[in-house]
């Protein structure tokens, strides 16, 4: 098994600026993902975080946008840039072991 | 048409009731089908997950697939108040990271 925390577990943040949220494993670990989580919307996966390489986006996640760092097995950040409020969200980071995927806690941002 | 479509409640039971969860799919590369719990401010955590078609039971939890109606299910016997969370079925076709995740159920167990 895998404890993921994040850190903030919360922000309320204004219009045009950026969040770097970070992501910590318990464990040394290859992959690691970031969704999205919209009230009343599936979890959406943002990008896959790779240790030693370039992050690989999904369709309509941009890096621009959604800067990604994974700088060793067991951390990794997610940044939210030039936030607008349809980025308010839950941000979830997750890590696998196996077949089962670990969730932290998420992020909870609220953009004004 | 969405990938993978759950009806997104809220279910609410009395407290022992047998409860049904469900979602259906479109894509028949699906092979790997999971169901998540999720808590009020907490990430989602896995509960169970089948292999292609079939039964799988795991005390009070049975999920079921049946892969020729596209088509899984989440049984809950005996239902208690701790029960009570969202529901997230999630499934891919064999990439680990490429989980497609229903929009989840709520259910709430009334004591």
């Amino acid at each position: 098994s895998a404890v993921i925390s994040q850190k903030p577990s919360r922000d309320i943040c204004q219009r045009g600026t950026s969040l770097t949220i970070q992501c910590q494993v318990d464990s040394q670990v290859t992959m690691m993902f970031w969704y999205r989580q919209q009230p009343g919307q599936s979890l959406t996966l943002i990008a896959t975080a790779n240790q030693g390489s370039e992050a690989t986006y999904e369709s309509g996640f941009v890096i621009d946008k959604f800067p990604i760092s994974r700088p060793n097995l067991t951390f990794s950040t997610l940044t939210v840039s030039n936030m607008s409020p349809e980025d308010s969200s839950i941000y979830l980071c997750s890590a696998p072991t196996g077949w089962e995927q670990f969730f932290g806690p998420g992020t909870r941002l609220t953009v004004l | 048409q969405k990938e993978v479509e759950q009806d997104p409640g809220p279910l609410s039971v009395p407290e022992g009731a047998i409860v049904s969860l469900n979602c259906t799919y479109s894509n028949s590369a699906f092979q790997y089908f999971m169901w998540y719990r999720q808590y009020s401010r907490k990430g989602p955590e896995l509960l169970m997950y089948t292999y292609s078609s079939g039964n799988k039971e795991d005390g009070r939890f049975t999920a079921q697939v049946d892969k020729s109606s596209k088509y899984i299910s989440l049984f809950i016997r005996d239902s208690q108040p701790s029960d009570s969370a969202t529901y997230l079925c999630a499934m891919t076709g064999g990439s680990q990271g490429n989980l497609i995740f229903g929009k989840g159920t709520k259910l709430s167990v009334k004591p």
